[in-house]
């Protein structure tokens, strides 16, 4: 059953704690990217990845961290230094110029 | 900057009759237009895409290109309440996919 998976779908952060989303995808997709979704709001692209070991910044990179280490994984790290995590993560592939969505994090700060 | 603006709505229409959506986008370099439909808590759901001004069709759904005038569209035909629903307006140019804010789209019964 191909697709792109998001864990855990709710996630709680403490003040000053690090946490990571997992994202995989088994579509054999080159690309990778990940968005914060704010209500009311557009998508903003954090990082993307068009290779293994290699990806940029996006528009809001400032706070984040990734890593593509395997052609299916690519985890985001929001760290303390990202002040105002509280969003709708999500994270997408593409292949060619379509790209398709995971079913999405939703990180709270406690 | 590349943007893409759409009508943030909200728009309703009757069940049975026609949704109309617009889009329109900055960079003249984007090459392919996609319509995401996205329920509320949810992710967004690829539902058409379109590369060669015109129409294209599938199902209830037709999107619309006009490369020149630098606007897309998708036009919902026989509207369900199971059409209510954000959509969002999405375009490629080079690496990246650039959002608009989304159409909220109800459908009343």
């Amino acid at each position: 059953d191909g697709g792109i998976t998001q864990s855990p779908k709710y996630l709680f952060r403490k003040e000053g704690q690090n946490v990571t989303l997992s994202c995989e995808q088994n579509l054999n997709h080159d690309a990778m990217y990940w968005y914060r979704q704010d209500p009311g709001q557009g998508l903003r692209l954090i990082y993307y990845s068009q290779i293994v070991n290699d990806f940029q910044k996006g528009d809001i990179a400032e706070g984040y961290s990734v890593s593509r280490e395997k052609k299916e994984s690519f985890p985001l790290t929001v760290t303390s230094a990202q002040k105002n995590p509280t969003a709708f993560y999500l994270c997408a592939s593409s292949l060619s110029q379509t790209q398709y969505f995971g079913p999405g994090t939703r990180l709270l700060v406690l | 900057q590349k943007e893409v603006e759409q009508n943030s709505g909200p728009l309703s229409v009757p069940e049975g009759a026609i949704a109309s959506l617009n889009c329109t986008y900055s960079d003249r370099g984007s090459q392919s237009f996609f319509w995401y439909r996205q329920y509320s808590g949810k992710s967004p759901e690829l539902i058409m895409f379109i590369y060669s001004n015109g129409d294209k069709e599938d199902g209830r759904f037709t999107a619309q290109l006009n490369k020149a005038s630098q606007y897309v569209s998708l036009l919902i035909r026989d509207s369900q309440p199971s059409d209510s629903a954000t959509y969002l307006c999405a375009v490629n140019a080079g690496n990246q996919f650039y959002f608009g804010t989304g159409t909220s789209l109800t459908v009343i019964p």
